[in-house]
């Protein structure tokens, strides 16, 4: 079956530092992947996708990804984080051939020192 | 305004007494899709739906009924609610499967 995987569960950073969190999927097909944010109180948002073309992906907020095929992964990154980025991120997956399904990995929770 | 509507956000319930949580997208959106997030376990899906009159289950759909009779709204059922339904759930659309999900602001569910 196929599984998103989010290996972090909870992240603490200081401000300024840089930030990556892990994203790791079970299908060897072809997919599409995201990263989600959820502010404390707040619905999820799109952070940024990747569908195809360069793997590194820059989403909002200074937000990028890269997409590594070769070990089914999608991490996030940020070279330095903000208190506002206080939050939790969700990787979620949707592969081709279960084309009407989007897996989520089980979020990871990010805090920030001031 | 873009947006997915749901309503109550707030709803504390009693064991097996029906309830209906309403979903309603303004963007002519084909894809819709219910998901409950709990603590440590992301989002888990509970049904979507490609199209009108088009539903299928997904991850958790035991306890819950869905309906798309109109393309907007994708309601969620739970015809006879017990204490672990309790979760924080949401509606989202998309104008396909495979594009970017817009998620309504949540529906707080506690099941005494």
């Amino acid at each position: 079956a196929q599984s998103v995987s989010q290996h972090n569960h909870h992240v603490i950073l200081s401000e300024a530092a840089s930030l990556e969190l892990g994203c790791n999927y079970s299908y060897g097909g072809t997919v599409n992947l995201f990263w989600y944010v959820q502010y404390p109180g707040q619905h999820l948002q799109l952070l940024l996708k990747y569908f195809s073309g360069d793997p590194l992906v820059k989403g909002i907020k200074g937000f990028e990804a890269e997409f590594i095929k070769s070990k089914f992964s999608f991490n996030l990154r940020k070279p330095s984080v903000q208190w506002s980025d206080t939050a939790e991120y969700f990787c979620a997956v949707n592969a081709y051939s279960s084309a009407s399904k989007i897996i989520f990995g089980s979020g990871t929770r990010l805090s920030i020192r001031p | 305004e873009a947006q997915v509507t749901q309503n109550p956000r707030y709803l504390i319930t009693v064991t097996g007494k029906k309830l209906t949580v309403t979903c309603s997208q303004n963007m002519n959106h084909e894809y819709m899709s219910w998901y409950r997030q709990d603590p440590g376990l992301g989002l888990r899906q509970i049904y979507y739906s490609m199209n009108v009159e088009v539903t299928d289950k997904g991850d958790v759909p035991e306890g819950y009924k869905v309906s798309r009779k109109e393309k907007r709204n994708f309601p969620l059922i739970l015809e006879s609610p017990s204490p672990n339904q309790t979760s924080l759930y949401f509606c989202a659309s998309s104008l396909q499967v495979n594009s970017p999900l817009h998620f309504g602001n949540g529906t707080r569910l506690t099941v005494t």
